[in-house]
This record gives structure tokens, C-alpha cells and sequence, in this order.
């Protein structure tokens, strides 16, 4: 059973262009959370899906970013016309339950640097 | 939100050597994980822990759900420990997210 999928693993991007994270959860799995960690610091939050759905965003920056986990494919997280301060690991984690009540998978991140 | 704290911030330890992490969180919880991330940056699941104890090889956790502190130990340290280590939680009846505490930063030197 193939752990957390994300592609790339590292991304490139000028000021003002699109990064699109990718991530496949584990089989069997539903729910996809995204998480950002700033260098030096720990995981943060940024948003919680279904297949189809947003369950919760709270975390995601109000412009720019957005998700989406798809009935076929993988969830994708976009930010548009980034940054510097999107520079960053993204990092995406799935689980067979909803919420927080059952053990989350970490895929290996994506690190975004922007130039 | 719930404040998560981990304990010390950093270690330095002589590879052979054990020791003992400390995660202290300040609400009640229905998930507790451990993990580590390596000096390449990727995390790695090590124990999924919101009460009781575990043990993986050289690694055991213990979660005092009650006390809201859970302790990861490390046994005979070797080089390829070296990396953060990170303690999460979620809340009870807020659970749609895990609260990464601030870090262990351990390095084991040979």
C-alpha cells in the first residue's frame, strides 16, 4: 500500500506565477489535509477536504490559495501570483476517517521556493 | 486554540546515548501523533498514541491522557536520529485539524 503521494517535490517559481501542489492520498483514504511550514517553524494548518467537498478552510490564506480534492484524481492545492513568503513546505496528509479520529499519513511535501 | 509545548528545544546527545522528549498540551485531545522529520525535511510517521503506550524498536511513547502530556524515549541513539521531532494533537470536538507543537531539534553525534 503506497504511502502519501505528492508531486513535484520541488517547485520553482518567479514572482507572480501558479504553483500547483499535487497529492494522492493513500488507498482507501478520503479525507486530505494540507499543511504549510514556514522555515524554522512547525506544520501549520490550511484546509481539510473530502472528495468534493471543503470541510474546513480556516487555515488558508483569504486571496490567492485554494484547494480542491476532485471525485477522480488528486487533491491540489493552488496559489496563484505567488510570492516570497510562499516559499515554504507544503506538506499533505490523508486518513481513513473524518476529522482527526483516526491515525493521519504524511506525504514527504513539496518545497516551493520563490524567486 | 490549544497551546502544544514541547521539551527541550534542543538536544545534543552522544550516539549510544537514550532520551526522553516531552510534549505537554494544554486541552483535552483525541489524537495524539509523533513524528520526525529527517535533515532532508520529510516527515515521518512514528507513533499514533492519544493514550496508552507503544513501542517500535528503539523508539516507545507514552500518552498520559489525563495529565495532557504525552513523552516520547529514545534508546541508543544513533546518527540517523538526528532531525526535529514533532508532537500533534486535535482537539476534542474540534477535530478537523492536528496542532504541531514547536519542535525537538535533536542531533547525535558519533
Amino acid at each position: 500500500n503506497a504511502g502519501v503521494m505528492q508531486n513535484p517535490r520541488h517547485l520553482v517559481r518567479r514572482r507572480g506565477q501558479e504553483a500547483r501542489l499535487r497529492c494522492s492520498p493513500m488507498k482507501g483514504h478520503s479525507h486530505v489535509y494540507w499543511y504549510r511550514q514556514l522555515p524554522e517553524e512547525g506544520l501549520k494548518f490550511m484546509v481539510y477536504l473530502q472528495k468534493e467537498n471543503i470541510i474546513d478552510e480556516s487555515g488558508m490564506p483569504k486571496e490567492r490559495f485554494s484547494a480542491e480534492f476532485p471525485k477522480e484524481g488528486p487533491s491540489i492545492l493552488r496559489i496563484q501570483q505567488v510570492v516570497r513568503g510562499d516559499s515554504a513546505a507544503y506538506f499533505c496528509a490523508s486518513s481513513p476517517l473524518p476529522g482527526t479520529e483516526a491515525r493521519a499519513f504524511f506525504g514527504q511535501g513539496t518545497r516551493l521556493t520563490v524567486v | 486554540g490549544i497551546q502544544v509545548e514541547q521539551s527541550p528545544p534542543d538536544l545534543i546527545l552522544q550516539e549510544g546515548a537514550n532520551s526522553t522528549l516531552r510534549c505537554n498540551f494544554s486541552d483535552s485531545v483525541n489524537n495524539l501523533q509523533w513524528f520526525h522529520q529527517n535533515p532532508w525535511g520529510q516527515l515521518i510517521n512514528l507513533f499514533y498514541i492519544p493514550s496508552g503506550t507503544k513501542q517500535n524498536g528503539r523508539l516507545s511513547a507514552t500518552t498520559v491522557a489525563t495529565e495532557r502530556y504525552s513523552l516520547l524515549y529514545i534508546s541508543s541513539s544513533q546518527t540517523t536520529d538526528s532531525g526535529v521531532y514533532f508532537c500533534a494533537v486535535s482537539p476534542k470536538n474540534t477535530g478537523n485539524q492536528f496542532y504541531f507543537g514547536t519542535g525537538t531539534s535533536l542531533t547525535v553525534i558519533p
